[in-house]
């Protein structure tokens, strides 16, 4: 089976650092994506993982550790225009198979 | 190119009857999925094409629901005898075969069953 979990909601202030965790369990692992979804639009890339490590792009970094099936997405300098649903996804084997996405987290940036 | 479209981007449609949603990708992409999502949860897989070619389709798909790609082009997605659970934003998304899992996602067809 497959199983991608990470929190329902989150809030932080505008110019903190916020870390958005997601944990998974599949039958295979071939890379971790994360998309960014603002409410009521189509999602839209961030950032992929196939290696242990941290990955930066600007203000957003992913990490990814295989042997926890665990990701988090950082976000940082947090802007209110990051409020948006940020997506974990995962394809569970080689590059020809879907993504499989989780619920996603509700960030809310506040003043 | 002006991305991924999908039309209608709303349909209205009463129980029982049969609906189409057309998705036209960009066209250097060869890979085309078809997704569905609901309130608060994450897209769930439907269907994907690789040219014409139908490669996966979910077990959740029922028999009702029906997806080509004739000419490895546009895609269009037919439910048929639709039913209130089958009420989401359809989402159409097309990826390079080089990169095939950087999607590119359209603005999707809000289904309302009623």
């Amino acid at each position: 089976g497959q199983n991608i979990d990470q929190p329902t909601e989150m809030t932080a202030t505008e110019g903190a650092i916020v870390q958005i965790n997601c944990t998974y369990q599949t039958s295979g692992f071939n890379g971790l994506f994360w998309y960014q979804q603002h409410a009521g639009e189509a999602p839209t890339f961030l950032s992929y993982n196939v290696l242990d490590g941290l990955e930066e792009k600007g203000r957003f970094s992913s990490f990814l550790s295989r042997s926890k099936g665990y990701s988090y997405l950082l976000l940082k300098e947090l802007q209110m225009k990051d409020s948006a649903s940020y997506l974990c996804a995962v394809r569970d084997k080689s590059g020809n198979t879907p993504l499989v996405f989780g619920k996603g987290t509700r960030l809310s940036v506040i003043a | 190119d002006t991305g991924v479209s999908q039309d209608p981007r709303h349909k209205i449609t009463k129980r029982g009857q049969n609906v189409t949603f057309r998705c036209d990708p960009i066209s250097e992409h060869n890979r085309l999925y078809w997704y569905r999502q609901t309130l608060g949860q994450g897209p769930e897989f439907l269907t994907y094409f690789q040219n014409e070619a139908q490669l996966e389709k979910s077990r959740l798909l029922s028999d009702r629901f029906s997806a080509e790609r004739p000419k490895g082009s546009f895609s269009t997605l037919e439910i048929q005898r639709t039913e209130q659970g089958d009420s989401a934003m359809y989402l159409c998304a097309s990826s390079l075969a080089s990169q095939p899992s950087v999607y590119t996602f359209g603005s999707g067809t809000r289904l309302t069953v009623v």
